[in-house]
């Protein structure tokens, strides 16, 4: 069964704790993404990473870290620089040989710092 | 940063209409796509239009591109239930990041 699995689904924190989130995809897909989505808002692109081993910062990377060291997985820590992390948190990815640029979204994690 | 815009915000409709929803966008663009988001879930792709393409159809949903106006349209025709879901158009340009807009939130009522 191919997709984009996230874990965990509901995550809770306390501030000034780092905490990092999972996202895993069995597709075959190069390339994967971060992105941020706050209530009522669109989604905010934090890392991508086109190939393993390489990752470059999306629109508001400032407070995130994320690494590539295999295809199938892109874990994103929310450290404690970040100043505002409660918000749902979409993983996806793309597979870019072919002439698409669909990307394909995991379920989302929703973070919230107590 | 976020390039696409959708209008209307919000839209409510009876099952059994037509949903239009348009979304304008500002630089050039390969391809634009429409998303769908139910509430707290993942999205899921719908629709992928290319830059040299004007109109292309999916089921019950049909896409309009203008490069001309930098603007898409998504009609959802004979809307049901479970079409009530946010909508969101996404931008291709250089690379493989999207820009997605802020969203369209579609009440579909019985």
């Amino acid at each position: 069964d191919g997709g984009i699995t996230q874990s965990p689904k509901y995550l809770f924190r306390k501030e000034g704790q780092n905490v990092t989130l999972s996202c895993e995809q069995n597709l075959n897909h190069d390339a994967m993404y971060w992105y941020r989505q706050d209530p009522g808002q669109g989604l905010r692109l934090i890392y991508y990473s086109q190939i393993v081993n390489d990752f470059q910062k999306g629109d508001i990377a400032e407070g995130y870290s994320v690494s590539r060291e295999k295809k199938e997985s892109f874990p994103l820590t929310v450290t404690s620089a970040q100043k505002n992390p409660t918000a749902f948190y979409l993983c996806a990815s793309l597979k870019t040989s072919g002439n698409t640029d669909t990307q394909y979204f995991g379920p989302g994690t929703r973070l919230t710092v107590l | 940063s976020q390039q696409g815009e959708e209008d209307p915000q919000a839209l409510s409709i009876q099952e059994g209409e037509n949903a239009t929803m348009n979304c304008s966008y500002k630089t050039s663009i390969n391809n634009l796509q429409w998303y769908r988001q139910n509430s707290g879930r993942g999205l899921v792709h719908l629709i992928l239009i290319r830059s040299n393409e004007r109109e292309k159809h999916s089921g019950r949903l049909r896409v309009t591109l203008d490069t001309s106006k930098k603007s898409s349209s998504l009609l959802i025709t004979a809307s049901r239930a479970a079409d009530t879901a946010s909508y969101f158009c996404a931008t291709a340009s250089s690379g493989y990041a999207l820009n997605f807009g802020k969203g369209t939130s579609l009440l579909v009522t019985p």
